[in-house]
């Protein structure tokens, strides 16, 4: 069966600090894979979505960035995080049927 | 940006009651899904219907989708105190190798016992 990782469950983060958050995903192949982040109260935002490996779209202008080294990882990444970039990050693949989310990742800057 | 916009944007029922939630939605799509969000966790998947598709029925939810006036309506029936979470609906413009969601601010739902 299909499933997602992601990780980690929270995290707290400096201004200025470099960001890294993992996703996996298994059962499946040549998934398209999504970030999402979602802020407090409200709809998720497309940030970066991924039809391939080394494929990268974004969707918003950002101090964010993404990568998918493998078919099956996404990761999103930052230089220097800073306070907007807190939120509630989600990872997602797609498949016919609906999407499935990962746990999310819970990103406070301080 | 959102494309599709929920109302009400709380409901409060009591238990047993049907619940109605309601998703307006602006450019042409594919399909329409409504996902469920508990409280600081991920979304679960409910429902998609196709945009060639009225009606869609999977256990309690009922969703239908009128292409006409660009929303879609998601009915919860015989609540039950289980069911008080945030519910999303989401629209995909292009379906299958180009999908991507665009989703609406959500609804909370609270569920009395």
């Amino acid at each position: 069966s299909q499933t997602i990782h992601q990780w980690p469950a929270t995290l707290v983060q400096p201004v200025g600090s470099p960001l890294s958050l993992e996703c996996t995903v298994e059962g499946t192949s040549n998934p398209n894979l999504y970030w999402y982040r979602q802020a407090a109260g409200r709809g998720l935002q497309l940030l970066f979505y991924s039809v391939g490996i080394g494929q990268i779209s974004s969707e918003v202008p950002q101090n964010l960035s993404a990568s998918r080294p493998q078919d099956r990882q996404f990761i999103l990444s930052s230089k220097k995080l800073l306070l907007s970039d807190s939120g509630f990050y989600l990872c997602a693949w797609s498949a016919e049927g609906g999407y499935t989310f990962g746990s999310g990742t819970r990103l406070t800057v301080v | 940006s959102q494309q599709g916009e929920e109302d009400p944007q709380a409901l409060s029922i009591q238990e047993g009651e049907n619940a109605t939630m309601n998703c307006s939605y602006k450019t042409s799509i594919n399909n329409l899904q409504w996902y469920r969000q508990n409280s600081g966790r991920g979304l679960v998947h409910l429902i998609l219907i196709r945009s060639n598709e009225r009606e869609k029925h999977s256990g309690r939810l009922r969703v239908t989708l009128d292409t006409s006036k660009k929303s879609s309506s998601l009915l919860i029936t015989a609540s039950r105190a289980a069911d008080t979470a945030s519910y999303f609906c989401a629209t995909d413009a292009l379906g299958g190798a180009n999908s991507k969601l665009t989703f609406g601010k959500g609804i909370t739902l609270s569920v009395r016992p």
